[in-house]
């Protein structure tokens, strides 16, 4: 079965701190699919990175940075510099053969200015 | 380029009614899956379809169903409203194949009383 844990269920910083938001997770499949999204308060979903198991190399775009560690089953996100506009609910989710995503419980990430 | 549409954005029913949800998908998306997401929690897949055929479900009752019209467009149904249906219902759109992004819709948020 597939899984994935965010344990930080709140993160709260001040503008400018930078801000990693961990994601655990787990299956037996060895083809699979990582991603992130975020869910402002409107409520839609909004795609951030993909990165298939293949690939391990992290990513930087602007001021989002991912870190992917097979050997630890991680996939975390990382906001350098962070702004009030990027408050919001992130959500890591894990894609294998099947079609469907499964999803973490989010983090709600407050920026305070 | 239209995103993700869902209509209606709102509905309020009642215990026992019925409710119709629409979909329509991106712009060359061929596949449409829907996802229940209920109050501070991650969004949980109810069914996937491709070639209007249900291909993949999530552990739904019966009482969803849904369907996949010649254009790709989608209804999600659901009888007998329980209070715990209560949720936001999304949308999203993607090209076959596993390795592709799912895009959301805004969602419809559905309050059963």
């Amino acid at each position: 079965a597939q899984k994935v844990t965010q344990a930080q269920t709140e993160i709260s910083v001040v503008e400018k701190e930078d801000v990693t938001l961990d994601c655990v997770y787990e299956t037996r499949d060895t083809t699979y699919y990582l991603f992130w999204y975020k869910q402002p308060p409107s409520g839609e979903l909004v795609f951030l990175i993909r990165r298939n198991s293949f690939d391990e190399q992290n990513e930087i775009s602007g001021r989002y940075s991912w870190n992917f560690q097979k050997s630890t089953s991680s996939f975390n996100f990382t906001i350098t510099a962070s702004q009030v506009v990027d408050s919001a609910v992130y959500f890591c989710a894990l894609k294998t053969g099947a079609q469907k995503l499964v999803f973490g419980q989010g983090t709600r990430l407050t920026i305070n200015p | 380029d239209a995103g993700v549409t869902q209509s209606p954005t709102h509905l309020i029913k009642t215990r026992g009614q019925q409710v119709t949800l629409r979909c329509s998908p991106k712009s060359g998306h061929d596949t449409v899956s829907w996802y229940q997401q209920a109050l501070g929690q991650g969004p949980q897949f109810i069914f996937q379809y491709y070639e209007e055929e249900e291909r993949q479900r999530g552990n739904f009752p019966d009482r969803f169903s849904g369907h996949q019209f010649p254009n790709y467009s989608s209804e999600l149904n659901v009888n007998a409203l329980l209070l715990g249906d209560s949720a936001l219902y999304l949308c999203a759109s993607s090209p076959s194949g596993a390795y592709n992004e799912q895009f959301f819709g805004p969602g419809t948020r559905l309050t059963v009383l």
